[in-house]
C-alpha cells in the first residue's frame, strides 16, 4: 500500500544546511509536499513539488525529487532558531488523498 | 483570506459526555478532512468529504465517532461517549481537490477527556 517514511529527528548546528529525506511508494503521486509543524500549531504548507519536476527552489527551502528511487528531501539553507519544527513530507496519492509521513523533529543547537 | 476555522480551539470534557468538534473549510475548497493526531499514533486520517460526500471513513476508530457535512461551509465530527484516550489535538484541512491539491490545515482542537 501507499506508504511514506521519514527520520524522527535531525539535529544541527545554527548557520548549517538542514537536509530532510523521505521515501515514498506510490510511483503515481501527482504531487509531493513539505509541511512544517510549530510547537501547539496546525500544519503549515511549506512548498510542493510537481511530479515531473527534478527541483525547485523557494529562498532557503530547496527540494530535490528523485522519482526512479522515490526519494524526496528538503535542505533549508542556514538554518535559524525559527526553522525549528516538525517537517512533514506527503505524497499526493490517487485516492484523492494526501498520505502523510511520521514528521521529523528538526532541532537547532547554538 | 480566511484560512481552516475550527471550534473550539480547546476542549476539556469528562468521560461519557459528547463532544463535537466544528470546521469551516477555505471558500472554494470541494475536500475536507478530518485528522487526528497522537504522540503514539502520530497523524491519522479519520475521515474525507468530496462535494460534502462522505469518500472514506476507514480511518474512524469506532462507531462512537461520526462525522458530517451538511454543506460545503461547514462540518462536525463528533464523539459520543468519549472516552480518555479519545484525547488529541483533531485537525480539520480542505483543498481544492484531493490528493491533486494541497491541504490546508486549521489550528486544531485540543481534546482532553477525563
Amino acid at each position: 500500500g501507499e506508504d511514506v517514511e521519514q527520520s524522527l529527528f535531525l539535529s544541527v548546528r545554527e548557520g548549517d544546511s538542514s537536509v530532510i529525506n523521505c521515501t515514498y511508494t506510490d510511483s503515481s503521486s501527482t504531487y509531493l509536499y513539505w509541511y512544517k509543524q510549530e510547537p501547539g500549531a496546525g500544519l503549515q504548507l511549506l512548498t510542493y513539488i510537481f511530479s515531473n519536476m527534478d527541483m525547485k527552489q523557494d529562498q532557503r527551502l530547496t527540494v530535490l525529487l528523485n522519482k526512479k528511487d522515490k526519494h524526496l528531501s528538503l535542505r533549508i539553507a542556514d538554518t535559524q532558531t525559527g526553522d525549528s519544527a516538525i517537517y512533514f513530507c506527503a505524497e499526493g496519492s490517487s485516492a484523492s488523498k494526501i498520505i502523510f509521513g511520521s514528521g521529523t523533529r528538526l532541532s537547532i543547537r547554538p | 483570506d480566511a484560512g481552516v476555522i475550527q471550534s473550539p480551539r480547546h476542549e476539556v470534557t469528562e468521560m461519557g459526555q459528547e463532544v463535537t468538534l466544528r470546521c469551516k473549510p477555505i471558500s472554494g475548497h470541494n475536500s475536507l478532512f478530518w485528522y487526528r493526531q497522537t504522540m503514539m499514533r502520530g497523524l491519522e486520517l479519520l475521515i474525507y468529504f468530496n462535494n460534502n460526500v462522505p469518500i472514506d471513513d476507514s480511518g474512524m476508530p469506532e462507531d462512537r465517532f461520526s462525522a458530517k457535512m451538511p454543506n460545503a461551509s461547514f462540518s462536525t465530527l463528533k464523539i459520543q461517549p468519549s472516552e480518555p484516550r479519545d484525547s488529541a489535538v483533531y485537525f480539520c484541512a480542505s483543498s481544492r481537490d484531493g490528493g491533486n491539491q494541497p491541504q490546508h490545515f486549521g489550528d486544531g482542537t485540543r481534546l482532553s477527556i477525563l
